[in-house]
């Protein structure tokens, strides 16, 4: 399974952008890359994902390096609700499975 | 309701004895998923389906059984609970297409006595 590479914490002040960083140097021309969030006591919650091109959507934004070993997921206003643990991960696109290897994440703490 | 979810919501069990959690959605999706999670190892997969009557292993099967007999239904069994076990079990679908989004069902706590 390809790996990813996150820090283990970060912190930011509410209302402020919060840049999370990946790397993810092993990925293949064909995986995509997902995030996603657990806040305290509830299941993992999707966030994004992309193949090749940045995304956008209601929650955050997925920045792609151009050549895809690294990401970086925003989230443009922390709030307090954002503070979580955030997951970056490779969906590999071989064979059947559709399973997602989750890692450590980061930690996000989010000072009001 | 539409979604995903798991029942129950918290479990205590004794060692030795069988315990089945259940997982239902109502996306009509074709995978299904069985995480655990544990302080110090983050959500480890322990068994998928791809679809009604098929099922393969994840990272940590072992002491689990598993069955899928319907798309919507997707129980995990403990046949015979261990302490190691106590941990908090997230169920997740995602379609068959596409990314392979995972929507995750709220969990259930399992503590073995």
């Amino acid at each position: 399974d390809a790996k990813t590479t996150q820090p283990n914490s970060m912190e930011s002040n509410e209302e402020e952008p919060v840049h999370l960083p990946c790397n993810h140097s092993t990925i293949s021309g064909t995986d995509y890359i997902h995030w996603y969030r657990q806040l305290p006591s509830q299941g993992p919650e999707y966030v994004i994902h992309g193949l090749t091109s940045n995304v956008n959507n209601r929650m955050a934004s997925l920045a792609i390096a151009e050549d895809r070993k690294s990401s970086t997921l925003i989230l443009h206003r922390a709030t307090l609700r954002d503070a979580a643990v955030y997951y970056c991960i490779l969906r590999e696109n071989r064979g059947y499975g559709n399973k997602l290897v989750f890692g450590a994440g980061t930690i996000l703490r989010v000072k009001s | 309701d539409a979604g995903i979810t798991q029942s129950p919501r918290y479990k205590i069990t004794e060692t030795g004895r069988q315990v089945t959690l259940m997982c239902h959605q109502t996306w009509s999706h074709s995978y299904m998923f069985w995480y655990r999670q544990d302080l110090g190892h983050g959500l480890r997969l322990i068994y998928y389906s791809a679809a009604a009557d098929i099922t393969d292993k994840g990272e940590v099967p072992d002491g689990y059984v598993v069955s899928r007999s319907k798309t919507e239904n997707f129980p995990l069994t403990l046949e015979s609970a261990t302490r190691s076990q106590t941990s908090v079990y997230f169920c997740a679908s995602s379609g068959s297409g596409g990314s392979g989004t995972q929507y995750f069902g709220p969990g259930t706590r399992l503590t073995v006595l």
